[in-house]
């Protein structure tokens, strides 16, 4: 199985401050295709997952442009440039270049 | 916008059986493959499961492969999860989720189903 380790596990910011979390995979992400199979997701308290970027650095609909993604191979980062109240959560990131799917562990974002 | 509704949840003592559902609404149910996705309490998220838009092809993570059974029917919009010989470890708040080949990902999840694995 391909294992995504993400750091850090936890992060307190304050509002308007920006963000980075990292997430490294056992193997590189890159298929033959072209594209690099690797996400981002945030779930707030008591919510689902939502997604907020795909192949690395494709903001989803709807994503305000403080979210940024990028990367290569086996290791991405993931940027928010001013942490927001509502950016509170966990932050997880996915591969599925290769069953099964494998999440990092979670990294979660309170604010100070 | 695609809507999906869990359904199923409940408390089952180990070694039996329960059937998740999951409802969804719109057109787009029948065009894309869909998966089952796990968090046991206080825990990040597992990948369970995909079937593909046509129920042809089905992939397990090996620690349900032989007892869950992932299955759809696109003329209800309605995906299942038919999970036997239930372990403690089993319990989870049970997530459907939707692939999308415009973003490659899950692009739409539902609420989610608690199961509680216990005697």
């Amino acid at each position: 199985d391909v294992v995504v380790t993400q750091t850090p596990l936890s992060l307190s910011v304050t509002p308007g401050q920006p963000a980075a979390i990292s997430c490294k995979s056992s193997q590189s992400l890159l298929h033959s295709d072209g594209k690099t199979y690797l996400y981002w997701y945030l779930q707030k308290p008591g919510q689902s997952p939502q997604l907020l970027i795909y192949e690395v650095s494709n903001r989803f609909s709807g994503v305000p442009h403080r979210f940024s993604g990028s990367g290569s191979g086996t290791d991405f980062t993931l940027k928010i440039s001013r942490v927001e109240p509502e950016d509170v959560g966990v932050y997880y990131c996915m591969q599925s270049i290769q069953l099964p799917w494998t999440f990092g562990q979670g990294t979660k974002v309170e604010i100070k | 916008q695609v809507q999906l509704v869990e359904s199923g949840g409940g408390v089952v003592q180990p070694g039996r059986s329960l059937r998740l559902s999951c409802a969804a609404s719109g057109s787009t149910f029948r065009r894309y493959a869909m998966h089952w996705v796990r968090q046991a309490p206080g825990k990040g998220l597992e990948w369970v499961a995909v079937i593909s838009y046509d129920g042809s092809n089905r992939n397990y993570a090996d620690s349900v492969k032989g007892r869950f059974t992932i299955s759809r029917d696109n003329s209800k919009n309605t995906l299942y999860l038919q999970m036997n010989s239930l372990r403690v470890e089993d319990t989870a708040v049970y997530f459907c989720a939707q692939y999308s080949s415009v973003w490659t990902a899950l692009g739409y999840w539902g609420q989610g189903t608690l199961v509680t694995v216990s005697s």
